[in-house]
């Protein structure tokens, strides 16, 4: 079946690097991507989307890129903070479902 | 805005017992999901509502396990009877029209059945 999967389980960076998670998608229809952070103890949390017919999204300390040629994901997080520690899971839809699904989940630690 | 409101947030129970989880989505939204999280299968959909209708149960484990909205800033998640197999944490999300595809979520139930 269609699946969401990260590459990495963890990643650990130091402060003020750049982190970058990645994203493996198989699902050819998904049209709509989020990546969501979760802190200890909260439940996911909105970060950044992108839709299928753009390539790059920006926010605030965060780019989304979007390969579909090959079916990937990324996040970047510029200038990476200890608040930044967290999982991050990326969730695909697409096909005119209602439903998201969930990647597995990349915790990222960042070290002082 | 109070953001979705889950309750209780922690709940231990012996097996064998019927436990019920509730769920106040964002006003407005019109779309719940409830999903169960653990360190083996990661975040799991349940069962989502549109319009307070279930569109989608395939994700409910088995019969043991129920879920309701009877109003639109109500639901309820019902496992009976419990199993410890059931340990996890289960959030509620909502969302709308509105937000485009974005799901907020809840502060999540954490469940334990000894």
């Amino acid at each position: 079946g269609e699946s969401v999967g990260l590459h990495l389980p963890t990643l650990s960076v130091q402060e003020g690097d750049n982190s970058i998670i990645n994203c493996a998608y198989s699902n050819s229809a998904s049209d709509y991507f989020i990546w969501y952070k979760q802190e200890s103890g909260k439940g996911p949390q909105f970060i950044i989307d992108i839709r299928s017919n753009m390539d790059k999204r920006q926010g605030q300390r965060v780019t989304v890129l979007l390969n579909k040629t090959v079916k990937h994901l990324s996040l970047q997080i510029a200038a990476t903070q200890p608040g930044d520690s967290a999982v991050y899971f990326c969730a695909e839809k697409g096909g005119g479902a209602g439903k998201s699904t969930f990647g597995d989940g990349t915790t990222l630690t960042v070290k002082p | 805005d109070a953001g979705v409101i889950q309750s209780p947030r922690h709940e231990v129970t012996e097996m064998g017992q019927e436990v019920t989880l509730r769920c106040k989505p964002i006003s407005g939204h019109n779309s719940l999901f409830w999903y169960r999280q653990t360190m083996m299968r990661g975040l799991e959909l349940l069962i989502y509502f549109n319009n307070n209708v279930p569109i989608d149960d395939s994700g409910m484990p088995e019969d043991r396990f129920s879920a309701k909205m009877p109003n639109a800033s109500f639901s309820t998640l019902k496992i009976q009877p419990s199993e410890p197999r059931d340990s996890a944490v289960y959030f509620c999300a909502s969302s709308s029209s509105g937000t485009g595809e974005t799901q907020y979520f809840g502060p999540g139930t954490r469940l334990l059945v000894l």
